[in-house]
């Protein structure tokens, strides 16, 4: 069973750093893609961030790139998201999402989320 | 960047009834669009992929069509279960762009 978990969300100061972890289960961790999808609260979903299987490719929304970094440790099976210089408008449930294959692809398998609060 | 427009934004129909829904590529993007469905308070699911194929569990009730640059999605009998908003994600390539939403509501 395909388990996804994030963690690390919490609250920041604006200009503040926070590290998402997603730990993933039940598949074989370094042979698919995985994406950062986060939903502010009230709104629609929001594509961030996605790395290939190996990590050799990442890609950012314009609106994060600078300031987000999108990393994984396949020896651990785990996919970070390094958020540095945070605002107002970045607080969101951020989601971890598995693609269904080893590059840009959709997305097969959700995690629960974690909340990103940014407030002074 | 390729933008994804859906509509419309919001729909109020009776259980029973046909359902479309709209997404609209600015550019081509052949099949690689994908639907999500999110219940309230919920996570985003996967309903159907390559614009058509539908995920595995998924009712068979939802069903996709469309080619580079209009898609659509329909439910052929709303079900009360089906209350959601539905999202089209465009997968060609980085970004992996979001439409902004439909929320389906039972008349």
């Amino acid at each position: 069973e395909v388990q996804l978990v994030e963690s690390g969300g919490g609250l920041v100061q604006p200009g503040g750093s926070l590290r998402l972890s997603c730990a993933a289960s039940g598949f074989s961790f370094s042979s698919y893609a995985m994406s950062w999808v986060r939903q502010a609260p009230g709104k629609g979903l929001e594509w961030v961030s996605a790395i290939s299987g190996s990590g050799a490719s990442t890609y950012h929304a314009d609106s994060v790139r600078g300031r987000f970094t999108i990393s994984r440790d396949n020896s651990k099976n785990t996919l970070y998201l390094q958020m540095n210089s945070l605002r107002a408008e970045d607080a969101a449930v951020y989601y971890c999402a598995k693609g269904a294959g080893y590059r840009n692809d959709y997305s097969d398998y959700w995690g629960q989320g974690t909340l990103v609060t940014v407030s002074s | 960047d390729i933008q994804m427009t859906q509509s419309p934004s919001s729909l109020s129909a009776s259980v029973g009834d046909r359902v479309t829904i709209t997404c609209r590529a600015s550019q081509g993007i052949s099949n690689y669009l994908a639907w999500y469905q999110q219940k309230p308070g919920k996570v985003p699911k996967l309903l159907m992929y390559a614009a058509s194929t539908l995920q595995s569990g998924v009712p068979s009730r939802f069903s996709g069509s469309g080619s580079g640059t209009d898609f659509t999605l329909t439910i052929s009998s709303l079900q009360p279960e089906d209350v959601a908003t539905y999202y089209c994600q465009k997968y060609t390539s980085a970004p992996l762009t979001f439409g902004g939403g439909t929320k389906v509501e039972i008349k």
